[in-house]
């Protein structure tokens, strides 16, 4: 079965500056990758997501993803943080190529300091 | 369009109570999700339905819970009776083939 780990719990970063949220997956077919991020008090929204194709995936609010499938990692990057990016960040997989069952991991806040 | 909608935001009930959360997906969406998350099991799928059809509710933590979807519009999460444990956020999101899922606000239940 698939599963999904985020190696850091919290990670604080100073405005403007690079961050980078890891992501590591387990699973021995094809899968479909996620980065969600939930604001405050708010419902999941879809940064990114890797299909097929280019390994370089990216996103909404300047956030892009690379797919390493021998180190079976989608981290999460951005080369500027801004204070609005202060939130928590999901990493997730598809069990197989399903759009349905996908496998949520534990979370990353990420808090970016003035 | 106006999102995945769910009502209410904040349930706060006593234990032994019936609970009914809803949810309305986004029009045209074929797929239909409840999720809870809580901070000690993070985020956990409990049921989800396609076309209307529950495909997998073996999530659903035990036989408190039911969920249905009458239509395309309109879904239902039931606890009954609830329990303290119950305590949690629990989204609704929906999707159609290609997308990610789009989620809803959430409501927040405080089973007393």
């Amino acid at each position: 079965a698939q599963s999904v780990t985020q190696l850091d719990s919290q990670v604080p970063v100073f405005e403007e500056a690079p961050v980078e949220l890891r992501c590591n997956y387990s699973s021995s077919v094809s899968v479909y990758l996620f980065w969600y991020v939930q604001y405050p008090n708010q419902g999941l929204q879809l940064l990114l997501k890797y299909l097929s194709g280019s390994t370089l995936v990216k996103g909404i609010n300047g956030f892009e993803a690379e797919f390493n499938k021998s180190q079976t990692s989608f981290h999460l990057r951005k080369p500027s943080v801004h204070i609005s990016d202060t939130a928590e960040y999901f990493c997730a997989v598809s069990e197989g190529t399903s759009y349905d069952k996908v496998i949520f991991g534990p979370g990353t806040s990420l808090s970016v300091i003035p | 369009d106006a999102g995945v909608i769910q009502s209410p935001r904040h349930e706060v009930t006593e234990m032994g109570q019936e609970v009914t959360l809803r949810c309305k997906p986004i029009s045209g969406h074929n797929s239909l999700f409840w999720y809870r998350q809580t901070m000690m099991r993070g985020l956990e799928l409990l049921i989800y339905f396609n076309n209307n059809v529950p495909i997998d509710d073996s999530g659903m933590p035990e036989d408190r819970f039911s969920a249905k979807m009458p239509n395309a519009s309109f879904s239902t999460l039931k606890i009954q009776p609830s329990e303290p444990r119950d305590s949690a956020v629990y989204f609704c999101a929906s999707t159609r083939m290609g997308t990610g899922k789009f989620f809803g606000p959430g409501t927040r239940l405080t089973v007393l």
